[in-house]
């Protein structure tokens, strides 16, 4: 398997700009998150999937934030309007049920200028 | 608030010691805890899962400790190498597979 896939690795936008970020996880994991990366705020769990449907989105920052996952192999996170603010790296993650360690993607950085 | 403590700073050791890394949480009650391994411009790797029944789990050269008393779980690397320096997370279950990330700490190893 290859893992999870995130793309595109890199983005540097202009404010305002609506940005998708894409994720494959692997195979058979019922499970996919999306967390987001800073310095300043660690790790945050922005929403998460089980079989598809979305669980808990609380942690998506504003709505100009959404995720989608039209099936089991494929989600997109997309922002819109981008803002400076939403600069960070974004991973995509996922996991089957149960007490198992989560498998990450690569990441996307993200720059909004 | 639940609230998920590593320590900032790097911890610095040399080639062949042990090194100790902590995390401490409050206002948690967790099923189990995870460690992962992170290094610069990858995402987080899973090394070890421990469950809250269980006081001590082992890995190779890894070891981590559970108390849910004292509310904190050590983790440990025996005869440290270069190769093990990056950054360090703990994670908490904090219900329906989610997990909770502390913000990790650095770990160098010098020759």
């Amino acid at each position: 398997d290859a893992g999870v896939i995130q793309s595109p690795r890199h983005e540097v936008t202009e404010m305002g700009q609506e940005v998708t970020l894409r994720c494959k996880p692997i195979s058979g994991h019922d499970y996919l998150f999306w967390y987001r990366q800073t310095m300043m705020r660690g790790l945050e769990l922005l929403i998460y999937f089980n079989n598809n449907v979305p669980i808990d989105d609380s942690g998506m920052p504003e709505d100009r934030f959404s995720a989608k996952m039209p099936n089991a192999s494929f989600s997109t996170l997309k922002i819109q309007p981008s803002e400076p603010r939403d600069s960070a790296v974004y991973f995509c993650a996922s996991s089957q049920t149960g007490d198992y360690g989560y498998t990450f993607g690569s990441g996307t950085r993200l720059t909004v200028v | 608030s639940q609230k998920i403590e590593q320590n900032s700073e790097a911890l610095n050791i040399q080639e062949g010691k042990t090194a100790t890394l902590t995390c401490n949480y409050t206002n948690y009650s967790p099923a189990y805890l995870q460690w992962y391994r992170q290094d610069p411009g990858r995402g987080p790797v899973f090394l070890l899962l421990i469950r809250e029944n269980e006081k001590e789990k082992r890995k190779e050269r890894l070891k981590v400790t559970f108390d849910t008393t004292l509310k904190q779980s050590l983790f440990h690397i025996t005869a440290s190498q270069p190769a093990d320096s990056a950054t360090y997370l703990c994670a908490l279950e904090k219900g329906y597979s989610t997990l909770t990330f502390g913000k990790g700490t650095m770990l160098l190893v010098s020759p």
